[in-house]
């Protein structure tokens, strides 16, 4: 299947920093999604991005749809405890609905004390 | 409430057993996945079923099946040919004319 690179892999931060991370594609994607994942737990939908360049923001978290349609970008403001755990990108090659996603390797956010 | 439900939540199968996890959601929607989830490793997409009586196969179908016979429900079933099925197992559904998949939280398998 198709890949989705993820960087970084991991992230220590102090609380109140700004974060982020990146997603890339080998391949044009119509849709990028970005996930958030604690311990244990399913995945979250965060933000949702359906169009080139694209800027979306929820709360203290925006995403940009890359120009190209072969990235994507999360950054988090002001990181609090809460934060913490694993953020995945995912793409899908259509926007048409009920289209597979692939997903990518997750950046695992720690805040150190 | 609506949601997506699996379960269990913990599951322990002894080699050479199939197991079914179980997947429902009441959100109405046409779409349903399973994936896996290992270690320091993305999810991964096992099946898919867009509609009713009908489903194919993700990246990693050898060794599963499905079943699609009411829109709720969505089981994957574990066989025995499944040489390392040890891992976190996530069902999710997505809305029609939207690709954003709700996910369940999720069935730890864990072969003794």
């Amino acid at each position: 299947g198709q890949q989705l690179n993820q960087s970084p892999q991991s992230m220590f931060i102090q609380e109140g920093e700004d974060v982020s991370m990146n997603c890339t594609s080998s391949s044009i994607f119509n849709t990028w999604l970005w996930y958030k994942q604690d311990p244990g737990e399913g995945p979250v939908l965060l933000i949702a991005l359906y169009k080139a360049g694209e800027l979306t923001s929820n709360g203290r978290l925006t995403a940009q749809f890359g120009i190209t349609r072969k990235d994507s970008f999360l950054n988090i403001s002001a990181s609090i405890p809460s934060d913490v755990g694993i953020y995945f990108c995912a793409g899908a090659i259509s926007n048409f609905g009920n289209e597979k996603l692939t997903f990518g390797t997750g950046t695992r956010l720690t805040i150190i004390p | 409430d609506g949601g997506i439900t699996q379960s269990p939540k913990y599951l322990f199968r002894k080699e050479g057993q199939n197991v079914t996890l179980s997947c429902e959601q009441n959100l109405n929607h046409d779409a349903m996945y399973w994936y896996r989830q290992d270690p320091g490793q993305g999810l991964r997409l096992i099946y898919y079923s867009q509609i009713v009586n009908d489903f194919q196969k993700g990246d990693i179908a050898e060794g599963y099946s499905v079943s699609r016979e009411k829109k709720e429900s969505f089981p994957l079933t574990v066989t025995s040919a499944q040489k390392n099925p040890t891992a976190f197992y996530l069902c999710a559904s997505s809305t029609v004319g939207g690709n954003e998949a709700f996910f369940g939280q999720g069935t730890r398998l864990t072969v003794v």
